[in-house]
């Protein structure tokens, strides 16, 4: 079974600042990962995806994830937080990849981004 | 642009009462879900879809059923209404793949059982 793991509930930094926010996986096959994000009172947003293509996968808003598969993560940042940034972000693994698939997730708790000004 | 639309953003119910919760989509996807989301724990999944009058059971089905009787339109009837099932309700949906389709989102329905 696949799993998510994100460290850290919360995560508050300031404005300008580095935004690093962690992500570990579990799979038993090369998976397929997600970031969203969820602003106040919305829905999941996608923020980018990585599907086995370059490592380094840009989103955006200035977002990027990269995946290392010795380290099974796939951590996401951003150079400089803004005010605008400060939501919950999701971190999510597919159920099958390279094999057939309902389009099932499996998501991470949740990081809570606060941005200080 | 893709668009997932949940009919109610906030609703109260009373406990005992049946309650149905919408979601239709406007991209032709195949897959759609049923998430609970609670403080701490992220998403669950309670159920999806993969096909017209197909279901199958997430990891939560208890207390809860579906309902997918045209292709973009996706129920979830709580049977009886309880407390404990005050959440917020999230609806999504993919296009059948191999995994590496992103689900899209409705913005949700927060649910109060009281």
């Amino acid at each position: 079974a696949q799993s998510v793991t994100q460290l850290g509930s919360h995560v508050s930094v300031s404005e300008g600042a580095l935004v690093l926010l962690r992500c570990n996986y579990s799979s038993s096959v090369p998976p397929y990962l997600f970031w969203y994000v969820q602003y106040p009172n919305q829905g999941l947003q996608l923020l980018l995806k990585y599907t086995s293509a370059a490592t380094l996968v840009k989103g955006i808003n200035g977002f990027e994830a990269e995946f290392k598969k010795s380290e099974t993560s796939f951590h996401l940042t951003k150079p400089s937080a803004h005010m605008s940034d400060a939501a919950e972000y999701f971190c999510a693994v597919s159920e099958a990849a390279g094999g057939t698939s309902y389009g099932k997730l499996t998501f991470g708790q949740g990081t809570i981004l606060t941005v200080h000004p | 642009d893709v668009k997932v639309t949940q009919s109610s953003r906030y609703l109260v119910k009373r406990t005992g009462e049946k309650v149905f919760l919408e979601c239709v989509q406007d991209m032709d996807h195949e897959n759609m879900f049923w998430y609970r989301q609670d403080p701490g724990l992220g998403l669950r999944l309670i159920y999806f879809s993969y096909d017209v009058k197909m279901k199958e059971k997430g990891d939560i089905p208890e207390g809860y059923s579906v309902s997918r009787e045209k292709k973009e339109r996706f129920s979830l009837i709580l049977e009886s209404a309880s407390t404990n099932q005050t959440s917020m309700y999230l609806c999504a949906s993919t296009r059948r793949g191999v995994g590496n389709q992103p689900q899209h989102f409705g913005d949700g329905t927060r649910l109060s059982i009281l």
